[in-house]
């Protein structure tokens, strides 16, 4: 399994204001993924993370909105732009093609309320 | 797009009971994966099934694939305190570029009263 951890774990935001998100495994992994989890909702696919490219965004999701790099196979940040309070919510990384090839592990989670 | 209907949306036993929750796609699964959720936390990952008729164990927890691969349940036996939290099942969504894109169930929410 991998060990990865979130930066910040929780932070308060003022709408119009963007926070970056960061995401950090304990090995190389062959796919990082941002998903988001809306209060009392499941978790939605955001994007996944290429390595030394741009990031591939699911339907509803945009580069402008949530601009994404990752410049190794360690690591990734996830920025939160120009944000209202309906971006308040639950961000989690997760990785896969470590270890058993086909498992994936999330990290804690970055909790944004957005005021 | 791959839906995954969990079943019950609760459920709340006492201590020692067993208990099963269930995942039903409507198309056919590739990868299915539970998970456990702490309320406001990350995903704790508990298995991973991807064979028709698959089924694993991790201490009391149990988890199976139906042979068609459209079903799986995740049973816990003698329910203990430290079950209680949010179960979550996930499947890749189909297509052959999309490995690792989950689509997850509603989540069932677990409480065991001691």
């Amino acid at each position: 399994s991998a060990v990865i951890s979130q930066k910040p774990s929780r932070d308060i935001c003022q709408r119009g204001t963007s926070l970056t998100i960061q995401c950090q495994v304990d090995s190389q992994v062959t796919m990082m993924f941002w998903y988001r989890q809306q209060p009392g909702q499941s978790l939605t696919l955001i994007a996944t993370a290429n390595q030394g490219s741009e990031a591939t965004y699911e339907s509803g999701f945009v580069i402008d909105k949530f601009p994404i790099s990752r410049p190794n196979l360690t690591f990734s940040t996830l920025t939160v732009s120009n944000m209202s309070p309906e971006d308040s919510s639950i961000y989690l990384c997760s990785v896969a093609g470590t270890g058993n090839y086909y498992e994936q592990y999330f990290g804690p989670g970055t909790r944004l309320t957005v005021t | 797009s791959q839906e995954l209907e969990q079943s019950p949306q609760s459920l709340i036993v006492q201590e020692g009971k067993n208990l099963t929750i269930n995942c039903t796609s409507s198309k056919t699964l590739y990868g299915l994966y539970w998970y456990k959720q702490k309320y406001g936390e990350g995903l704790i990952f508990l298995m991973m099934l991807q064979k028709g008729g698959e089924e694993k164990s991790h201490e009391k927890i149990t988890a199976k694939l139906d042979e068609k691969k459209q079903q799986s349940s995740l049973h816990i036996t003698a329910s203990q305190p430290s079950h209680a939290g949010i179960y979550l099942c996930g499947a890749d969504i189909p297509g052959g570029t999309s490995y690792g894109k989950l689509t997850f169930g509603q989540g069932t929410i677990l409480t065991v009263h001691p």
